[in-house]
This record gives C-alpha cells, sequence and structure tokens, in this order.
C-alpha cells in the first residue's frame, strides 16, 4: 500500500541553524501539508500545497519557514533559523486530487530537537 | 473558528471491554470528520471518516463513528477492546479547502 514518507525521523539542531526536513507523497497525490505536534500538544496545521504554491498557511508559518516542490517526489519544509520553540514532531500529509476535502494521508513524522 | 474537543484526555479500559471515545466539534457548515491513531513512534494512521450520508460509518480495525448532527459529535466506539488498540486517537473535523483541525487527542490505556 503506498504512504507518505518521511527523513529524517529525528533531527537534532542548534538554535539558530537552518533545517530541511523532506517528504515523499503518495505519487498520484496532488495536495500536500505540514503540520507539527509540539510534545504534549495538539496537531496543528502549517501550510497546504497545491498546484506548486502555498494554498493556505497559518499564522505559525511566518517567514522562517518556507515550503517546495523541489522536483516530482519531493516536498520539502525548510526553517530559516531554527528556535527553541520550533522543536515539535513535523508532520507531511498527502491527498488525492479529485475534490477540495480528501483524505489527507499522514507521514511517519520528523521529531525536530532545537538546542 | 472551527475547533474539536475531547473532553477525555486518558481512559482505560480493560481488554474485552467496550469504548466509547468523545468528541464534539464547532463548525458552522455540514462538516468533514475524521478519527486518526496514533500509536507511540508512529504517524497519524485514519481510522474512519465521515463526509455524507450514512451517519454510522465503519472504519478499520473493527471501529465505528456516529455522526449526531444535533449533538455536534461524533464519537468512536469499539464493542471489544484488543490490547494493540492503546494508543492516542485524534478526532478532526476538515474545512473545505483540506485544512484539518484535531482535537487534543484521548490517550487509552487498555488493561489485562
Amino acid at each position: 500500500e503506498p504512504e507518505v514518507t518521511q527523513t529524517p525521523s529525528h533531527q537534532v539542531t542548534q538554535m539558530g541553524q537552518e533545517v530541511i526536513l523532506r517528504c515523499v507523497p503518495i505519487s498520484n497525490h496532488l495536495y500536500f501539508y505540514w503540520y507539527r505536534q509540539i510534545l504534549g500538544q495538539k496537531v496543528e496545521f502549517l501550510v497546504s500545497f497545491y498546484n506548486n504554491e502555498i494554498s493556505e498557511k497559518s499564522e505559525i508559518f511566518d517567514d522562517q519557514f518556507s515550503v517546495e516542490r523541489p522536483d516530482g517526489s519531493n516536498f520539502t519544509l525548510k526553517i530559516r533559523s531554527t528556535k527553541l520553540e520550533d522543536s515539535a514532531m513535523y508532520f507531511c500529509a498527502s491527498s488525492e486530487p479529485t475534490s477540495a476535502q480528501e483524505t489527507q494521508y499522514f507521514g511517519p513524522g520528523t521529531r525536530l530537537l532545537v538546542l | 473558528a472551527q475547533s474539536v474537543t475531547q473532553p477525555d484526555i486518558h481512559i482505560t479500559v480493560s481488554e474485552g471491554a467496550s469504548l466509547e471515545l468523545r468528541c464534539n466539534y464547532s463548525y458552522g457548515a455540514t462538516p468533514y470528520l475524521f478519527w486518526y491513531v496514533q500509536s507511540p513512534g508512529q504517524g497519524l494512521q485514519l481510522l474512519l471518516k465521515y463526509f455524507s450520508g450514512d451517519t454510522l460509518v465503519q472504519g478499520i480495525k473493527g471501529f465505528e463513528a456516529e455522526f449526531k448532527r444535533s449533538q455536534s459529535s461524533f464519537n468512536l466506539r469499539k464493542p471489544s477492546v484488543h490490547w494493540s488498540d492503546a494508543a492516542e486517537y485524534f478526532c478532526a473535523v476538515g474545512e473545505y479547502g483540506n485544512k484539518l483541525v484535531f482535537g487534543a487527542g484521548t490517550i487509552l490505556r487498555v488493561k489485562s
């Protein structure tokens, strides 16, 4: 069964460093998302991406964040200058193109720790 | 703004007992509703979803959920819990345009 994959599974970085989290969505999906879950808190929407542009972003997704689909398979989330409060589990998700609201399939997540 | 409430942070049930996890939502239009499960160290796995039609939906692993518009609820049920069901369960509402809004989650413990 096709699945969303994410790399790395864990990343430790120093405050102020740039990190790139990578995701490979399910191959025929066209909608892509990033969510995050700070330890002990809710899963929060960050951004959705369709047709090579951001379709919606939350207030969390400020200028420090960016997303990109550099090729036909990868979908990345970049944090330019990490802060302590960026420590969280980051989930990538994708959904099929058949309608605006389709089931989102999630990857296993990347646990980011900022020191 | 839409929101999802899961009133129970932790629930403990005996193996073989029935289970009901509560979910209430606040949403202006007809909601798209989902239940996801997260096992330790794993991602979010879809259990079931409600878009329209029959208000009782069946999912994987023997789970079902019932949409009750009058109560703004979408409670998850299972008639007989197995030890492998121990996990965290998230209810979510989907907006048209794709964003999911999640509840805080309910941690299920199963005692033998």
